[in-house]
């Protein structure tokens, strides 16, 4: 069965310090696809990134950053030099491949950031 | 252009009453997906539709239905309302069913009183 852990429930930190969210999943298919999710107050689910399970290329995107491990599970993502417009809720989530499409998510609980001046 | 627009963005039923939600995707869009967050369950897969026709469900009772239009507008319904479904529901919309990108919108808060 597909599982997507988020330990991290919360997250406290202060303008310009570097932060990483942890997202472990678990899955027994060999192609599957994780995604990052931010949920910002106003509640829609915003698009970050999708990673595939062949390409474990860490990506950069301006201040935003994710480290894609399959030897421990693990797809984190950095925000360097947070800012107090990071403050959201964000979401880890994985699909498997097949006729499922992309559109069956299954999603971790969640983190919480906060972003203080 | 327009985002994933839900309607009614808010609303308050009763248990046993039934309730409809609209989801007007974003233009050109075919793939809708209708996704139910509560603090307890977290976010949790609905029901998908393409081409007006239900591609995958998730662990939800009989009572939760959908169904998609010829324009890709999607409407879900829940019937026999129980406390337990008081939730935020959100529709996502992406061009097709393999595009790794879901579009969400703003959600339907449904309470239950």
């Amino acid at each position: 069965a597909q599982k997507v852990t988020q330990a991290q429930t919360e997250i406290s930190v202060v303008e310009k310090e570097d932060v990483t969210l942890d997202c472990v999943y678990e899955t027994r298919d060999t192609t599957y696809y994780l995604f990052w999710y931010k949920q910002p107050p106003s509640g829609e689910l915003v698009f970050l990134i999708r990673r595939n399970s062949f390409d474990e290329q860490n990506e950069i995107s301006g201040r935003y950053s994710w480290n894609f491990q399959k030897s421990t599970s693990s797809f984190n993502f950095t925000i360097t030099a947070s800012q107090v417009v990071d403050s959201a809720v964000y979401f880890c989530a994985l699909s498997e491949a097949g006729n499922t499409g992309f559109q069956k998510l299954v999603f971790g609980t969640g983190t919480r950031l906060l972003v203080s001046p | 252009k327009a985002g994933v627009t839900q309607t009614p963005r808010y609303l308050i039923k009763t248990r046993g009453q039934q309730v409809t939600l609209s989801c007007s995707p974003i233009s050109g869009h075919r793939s809708v997906s209708w996704y139910q967050q509560t603090p307890g369950q977290g976010l949790q897969f609905l029901f998908e539709y393409f081409s007006e026709t239900q591609r995958n469900k998730g662990n939800f009772p009989g009572r939760f239905s959908g169904r998609q239009f010829s324009n890709s507008r999607s409407e879900m319904n829940v019937s026999t309302l129980e406390l337990g479904d008081s939730a935020l529901y959100l529709c996502a919309s992406s061009l097709e069913r393999y595009t790794g990108e879901l579009f969400f919108g703003e959600g339907s808060r449904l309470t239950v009183l």
